[in-house]
């Protein structure tokens, strides 16, 4: 079965720094998505990566799947108290993409 | 988490109890799942949906059913409620096809005392 691995667990930071969250899979990743959650809240879709080598932004966040598709990192740019969260990679199922397999989450705390 | 509605948000169960968790959605979506996500971990499969009338086993299925007689409801029953079923719930949803957006309702928290 696969499994998702991100790195590191917990991250905490200064507002305006950069920072970066990887999650590496067991498998080849036909598939990888990215979530942000608040605690007690659901799961906020941030992007989708499916080629080699893809990367996606949207705001200040940039995500990319590397060229052997084994690995995601998720970039933010001038991090911002907003982004305070819990970040997750979800690997899609070969057959059925919401047949996700997440990895346990990577904690981000941002300092005013 | 537009259009995916889970109900209720909490509640409080006690050992041996049964109990459907709702799940609703109006996108004319044809996959659907259930996944649990414990303290402090991903979220794993419970069930999955492809179709009305479909329905299998994901990564963690015992102690639960499902069943799919419409497109837009995928309910969840917890058959003799146990503490190890002290989890958040989530429902979500996906159009057919490769490449789409997951929707994700915003929770179920069920506690098992």
């Amino acid at each position: 079965s696969q499994e998702l691995e991100q790195s590191p667990q917990s991250l905490i930071v200064q507002e305006g720094k950069n920072l970066t969250i990887n999650c590496t899979s067991s498998k080849t990743l036909y598939g990888l998505y990215w979530y942000k959650q608040k605690y007690g809240e659901g799961l906020i879709f941030l992007m989708m990566l499916q080629k080699g080598g893809e990367e996606k932004s949207h705001e200040k966040i940039t995500a990319k799947l590397d060229e052997k598709k084994q690995q995601s990192s998720l970039h933010i740019t001038a991090s911002q108290p907003s982004h305070a969260g819990i970040y997750l990679c979800g690997a899609a199922g070969g057959t059925s993409y919401g047949k996700l397999t997440f990895g346990q989450g990577t904690i981000l705390t941002v300092h005013p | 988490n537009a259009g995916v509605t889970q109900t209720p948000k909490f509640r409080i169960l006690k050992i041996g109890q049964s109990m459907t968790l709702q799940c609703t959605q109006d996108m004319n979506h044809n996959y659907m799942y259930w996944y649990r996500q414990d303290p402090g971990m991903g979220l794993k499969l419970i069930y999955y949906s492809v179709g009305a009338g479909i329905t299998d086993k994901g990564e963690v299925p015992n102690g639960y059913n499902v069943s799919r007689s419409t497109t837009e409801d995928f309910p969840l029953r917890l058959e003799l409620a146990a503490p190890s079923q002290t989890s958040v719930y989530f429902c979500a949803t996906e159009t057919t096809g490769r490449g789409n957006t997951i929707y994700f309702g915003e929770g179920s928290w069920l506690t098992v005392v």
